[in-house]
């Protein structure tokens, strides 16, 4: 079993929808969780970090499950802008700033 | 305010052939990583550094070498190119210790075909 899975899509949504992804990961020890944006033959770029209480930046939404080993990103009136790739990352307990990367999920977002 | 530089974007070797691809960052990170980006693999990392003179094996450092003599660099070198090693190699850094949380700052990313 990977231990950073999500479901690659792609998500295809009409502009102004609203869409959610999730992100399992496998070790309980996991400590921070992060969700990165990769645009077609860029670099990665940090979206949000993820917190415990759950948080919110503008129209995207991170939430964070334990108990169940889960991730989400809830992205809120989807724009044009916003077709990209989300890569789930997770960092473990003392691994020194390891990063765990999912492969991603596609998002396309059309008209 | 440059961030992390990676050269070159692009490089075609052929199998056998050495070269170092170069990684630069200006904002004082002690963490600093390579990673490989593949296809359905996801990024994986390769080998990384926690501080200068001190560097460790990633998932999947066979065929790599790394040195990390300053803070600001940390150059990947390819021994003996092999096709397997066809990728895009993303250089990253960030503040991180081993109870940070601050994210990953990663280079524009380096092509690299091996024929």
């Amino acid at each position: 079993r990977k231990e950073v899975e999500q479901d690659p899509g792609p998500f295809n949504v009409p502009e102004g929808a609203t869409v959610a992804f999730n992100c399992t990961y496998s070790n309980s020890a996991s400590q921070s969780f992060f969700w990165y944006r990769q645009d077609c033959r860029k670099e990665p770029k940090l979206l949000m970090s993820v917190y415990s209480s759950g948080n919110e930046d503008g129209r995207f939404t991170a939430q964070l499950n334990r108990a169940s080993q889960y991730i989400s990103l809830l992205i809120r009136d989807s724009k044009l802008s916003d077709s990209a790739t989300y890569l789930c990352v997770v960092k473990r307990v003392g691994t020194a700033s390891k990063l765990t990367f999912g492969t991603g999920t596609r998002l396309q977002v059309t008209l | 305010n440059a961030g992390v530089t990676q050269t070159p974007k692009f490089q075609v070797l052929k199998t056998g052939q050495s070269m170092t691809l170069q990684c630069a960052q200006d904002m004082n990170h002690e963490y600093m990583s390579w990673y490989r980006q593949d296809p359905g693999m996801g990024l994986r990392l390769i080998h990384y550094s926690v501080g200068a003179g001190i560097t460790d094996q990633g998932e999947v450092p066979n065929g790599y070498n790394v040195s990390r003599s300053t803070t600001e660099d940390f150059p990947l070198r390819l021994l003996s190119a092999a096709p397997s090693q066809t990728s895009v190699y993303f250089c990253a850094s960030s503040y991180g210790s081993r109870t940070s949380n601050s994210p990953l700052h990663f280079g524009n990313g380096t092509r690299l075909t091996v024929t």
